[in-house]
């Protein structure tokens, strides 16, 4: 089935850091989806993106919608300790399949 | 508080022993999902119910089975559990299938081990 990759796989930051993540597909997606796992807690919804070249913004948070909507980025500002977790894109082709991608884990050293 | 509920939250048990794991949730949503986590492969769906008494095969499901019998509760069922499907598992609900792609709400995980 459609496959999501998600890069880096893993990172450490210091505390302050910008911290910059992608998620990348192999076929044409319509919508995307960043989601955030707090450690022993279920994902939470951050983003949604809905049109090539939209950038939306959370707080500290914004991802864009690639334009050759084969891809969508996350880029977090000035980082603190709460931003440790595993950060997943997930998205939905045109053939209406929706999938997660692997995550991204992010360690915020202090 | 809104939210999906799942129980327990940490579960060993032997291989072949059937196990229940309950989800609810009280958002009057129709649509919920099972999904199984493990490292490296992000979250791959088992099971969704677009309402009660639909259910349908999400791109893993083999060795599981689900039910709704009513809204709120969607059980996933081990008949015989193998190592395999040592895992963390997540059940997560939306208001309806189209309402998916606005975000779910997703439980708070089991950890299950399978010896």
């Amino acid at each position: 089935g459609q496959q999501l990759n998600q890069s880096p796989q893993s990172m450490f930051i210091q505390e302050g850091e910008d911290v910059s993540m992608n998620c990348t597909s192999s076929s044409i997606f319509n919508t995307w989806l960043w989601y955030k796992q707090d450690p022993g807690e279920g994902p939470v919804l951050l983003i949604a993106l809905y049109k090539a070249g939209e950038l939306t913004s959370n707080g500290r948070l914004t991802a864009q919608f690639g334009i050759t909507r084969k891809d969508s980025f996350l880029n977090i500002s000035a980082s603190i300790p709460s931003d440790v977790g595993i950060y997943f894109c997930a998205g939905r082709d045109y053939g209406q399949n929706f999938v997660f991608g692997p995550g991204t884990r992010l360690s915020v050293l202090p | 508080e809104a939210q999906v509920t799942q129980n327990p939250r940490y579960l060993i048990t032997v291989t072949g022993k059937k196990l229940t794991v309950t989800c609810s949730q009280n958002m009057n949503h129709e649509y919920m999902s099972w999904y199984r986590q493990d490292p490296g492969l992000g979250l791959r769906q088992i099971y969704y119910s677009m309402n009660v008494e639909v259910t349908d095969k999400g791109d893993v499901p083999e060795g599981y089975k689900v039910s709704r019998k009513e809204k709120r509760n969607f059980p996933l069922i081990l008949e015989s559990p193998s190592p395999n499907q040592t895992s963390l598992y997540f059940c997560a609900s939306s208001l309806s299938v189209e309402s998916v792609l606005y975000g779910y709400t997703f439980g708070s995980g089991t950890r299950l081990t399978v010896v």
